[in-house]
């Protein structure tokens, strides 16, 4: 257990649904991440928010729709994803001032 | 050119041998090291971290920082079977986890 909770673990959704991750840190960290992890790639940067303010957005498409409403959770709204989305997707989260992330256990994502 | 390489592996060693897990990097900026560990089907765990350059030791794991070759190391000494995962390692040059580059991962397999 790493203190970071993602829910669901897994996730087959079809390319017109809609769903939602959610991920629940109780290590008093204030900013918090999501990353995506594909295969024979190294981790993307998708979304940051410090002090549940959005501060850095690589440049991923909008059907990828983050949302921060405390410090202690995280949510990533999905709606007409793609096959090539399919991924692994990280939440993490770090204390002020560390460069170190400390990840929960990903949602394993499938589009189809 | 990736600005962290990372040895790609896969590695199998037998039970007991010494491990060596390495990256290569090209920003001579970055000051912050990590290594992670990732079990399959787990999120990313963090295994040691380290600040500039030296070595640092915790137990069986030594990880090592050479800036002037902007080349990383880790060490597992007395490799055991429940050593076998990916090994991440990741740099960043503040200490925002946000910033974090990661190399794509060595996956290492120990044999009993």
């Amino acid at each position: 257990e790493t203190g970071v909770t993602q829910t669901p673990r897994h996730l087959v959704m079809g390319m017109t649904n809609k769903k939602s991750l959610k991920c629940e840190q109780h290590l008093g960290h204030n900013a918090m991440y999501w990353y995506k992890q594909s295969a024979k790639k190294p981790l993307e940067l998708m979304f940051v928010y410090s002090l549940e303010e959005r501060v850095e957005n690589n440049s991923v498409p909008s059907r990828f729709s983050p949302e921060c409403p405390n410090s202690s959770h995280l949510f990533l709204h999905l709606h007409t994803l793609q096959p090539e989305d399919s991924a692994l997707y990280l939440c993490a989260s770090s204390p002020q001032g560390r460069a170190e992330a400390f990840f929960g256990q990903g949602t394993r994502l499938t589009v189809v | 050119q990736k600005e962290v390489e990372q040895d790609p592996g896969p590695l199998s060693v037998p039970e007991g041998a010494i491990v060596s897990l390495n990256c290569t990097y090209s920003n001579s900026a970055f000051q912050y090291f990590m290594w992670y560990r990732q079990y399959s089907r787990k999120g990313p765990e963090l295994l040691m971290y380290t600040y500039s350059s030296g070595n640092k030791e915790d137990g069986r794991f030594t990880a090592q920082v050479d800036k002037s070759s902007k080349y990383i190391s880790l060490f597992i000494r007395d490799s055991q079977p429940s050593d076998s995962a990916t090994y991440l390692c990741a740099m960043t040059f503040n200490t925002n986890a946000g910033k974090s580059t990661f190399g794509d991962g060595t996956t290492l397999t120990v044999k009993p």
